[in-house]
């Protein structure tokens, strides 16, 4: 059964420092993996994919992928409040219609 | 610049009641999906379209009936609603083809007392 790790958290990090949220992932075949942030009553927004080996930056945000250790990161630097979130990694097989998520990491950045 | 718009966004059913749950996207996407969200068990799919005039069962089916109804549309429906059932329901569309980034609507918070 493919399977996508998250830890829970909560993650606290002061604001303006770099937040590092960390997804495994167990079927090999997985090539596509998606960041989504959800606020709390809300619904799922992307905000990164990477396809490739090596990091991925969008703004204040940078996807790391390593297929070899089958792990994905999320990179989120100078923390604002305003992403105090849920994290949800999410990896798509090969050849594969469906996503697979994980359970989610909740952020908490600190005033 | 609706993009995936599910209906309605709040519903209470007794157990035993039937129910759709609407929703349509207005990005020419090919793909739709359907998904439950519980506490502590993450999103899991119930059933997804691949492309239109077709359809296939995700990790937690039972219970659910879908239909693909044009290239916009795919509804969600509860025959005989269960207690079980309570959750929040998210659709979602992509591009079609594998490997796409899906995007969500609002969700349905469904509670089946």
């Amino acid at each position: 059964q493919k399977e996508v790790e998250q830890n829970s958290g909560p993650l606290s990090v002061p604001e303006g420092a770099i937040a590092s949220l960390n997804c495994t992932y167990s079927d090999r075949g997985s090539q596509s993996f998606f960041w989504y942030r959800q606020y709390s009553g809300k619904s799922p927004e992307l905000i990164m994919f990477i396809y490739s080996n090596g990091d991925k930056e969008d703004g204040r945000f940078t996807a790391q992928l390593n297929k070899a250790s089958q792990y994905v990161s999320l990179l989120i630097r100078d923390s604002q409040p305003s992403d105090s979130a849920t994290y949800l990694c999410a990896g798509g097989g090969a050849g594969s219609y469906q996503l697979t998520f994980g359970k989610g990491t909740k952020l908490s950045v600190i005033p | 610049n609706a993009g995936v718009t599910q209906t309605p966004k709040f519903q209470v059913l007794k157990t035993g009641q039937s129910m759709t749950l609407q929703c349509a996207q207005d990005m020419n996407h090919n793909s739709m999906y359907w998904y439950r969200q519980d506490p502590g068990m993450g999103l899991r799919l119930i059933y997804y379209s691949a492309s239109e005039g077709t359809t296939d069962k995700g990790e937690v089916p039972n219970g659910y009936n879908v239909s693909r109804l044009n290239k916009r549309e795919f509804s969600l429906r509860l025959e005989s609603a269960a207690p079980s059932q309570t959750s929040v329901y998210f659709c979602a569309s992509s591009e079609g083809g594998t490997n796409q980034p899906q995007h969500f609507g609002d969700g349905t918070r469904l509670s089946i007392l």
